[in-house]
């Protein structure tokens, strides 16, 4: 029973770098979200997608790039990684966009970017 | 959207009942109420979600009364692994859940 599984879990990136985070749902969940959590702070939502084939921005989505791959896989893309992006990374997914369905969470990546 | 304020942090003893309270004065007509719980290093996890009167379950119980311009999660008996963060969050099935910075309880022994 995996749920929603992120890779990797650690992550070191260089200012400028690029790099893609993966997020796969074994649930048939319809949508899935990414959100990040900067130290002591809450989750800010970054893009969410409420069923295959469509996306749809957060409160913070500069800098990223979401694609929603399938059903199940929905990427983050940060092109040219900033030290600002430093943080820890949350995707989730549920049966429907909204909050009448329970979100499952990842277990996260942490981000670093020097 | 409606805009939440609950507390930045409690404290209590193992043992004791919790009552947290979260403000959302400016609730819609379609908005629900729903807490979920983080631990360190982890994403967070959901509780316990309503829209008006009582809901209960295994682990909280929600209050909210008729005017639904508030509501309490009640953690009965908490003991040490109920240290986490509460968020409250209001929002309708349209959108996506936003959410503050939370309530940190730490229990104490």
């Amino acid at each position: 029973n995996a749920g929603v599984t992120q890779t990797p879990k650690f992550q070191v990136l260089k200012t400028g770098q690029s790099m893609t985070l993966q997020c796969a749902q074994d649930m048939n969940h319809n949508s899935m979200y990414w959100y990040r959590q900067d130290p002591g702070m809450g989750l800010r939502l970054i893009y969410y997608s409420a069923s295959e084939g469509t996306t749809d921005k957060g409160e913070v989505p500069n800098g990223y790039n979401v694609s929603r791959l399938n059903k199940r896989e929905f990427s983050l893309r940060l092109e040219s990684a900033a030290p600002s992006q430093t943080s820890v990374y949350f995707c989730a997914s549920s049966e429907r966009t909204g909050s009448d369905y329970g979100y499952t969470f990842g277990s996260g990546t942490r981000l670093t970017v020097v | 959207l409606a805009k939440t304020t609950q507390p930045i942090s409690m404290d209590s003893y193992e043992g004791q009942e919790v009552n947290i309270t979260c403000s959302h004065n400016n609730i819609a007509t379609n908005d629900y109420i729903t807490w979920y719980q983080q631990f360190p290093s982890q994403g967070p996890r959901f509780i316990i979600q309503g829209y008006k009167t009582k809901v209960t379950n295994e682990v909280a119980s929600l209050f909210i009364p008729a005017d639904r311009k508030s509501s309490t999660l009640s953690l009965p008996r908490v003991s040490l692994s109920d240290t986490a963060v509460y968020y409250c969050l209001v929002g309708d099935d349209r959108r996506a859940l936003t959410f503050g910075s939370g309530t940190r309880l730490q229990v104490q022994p």
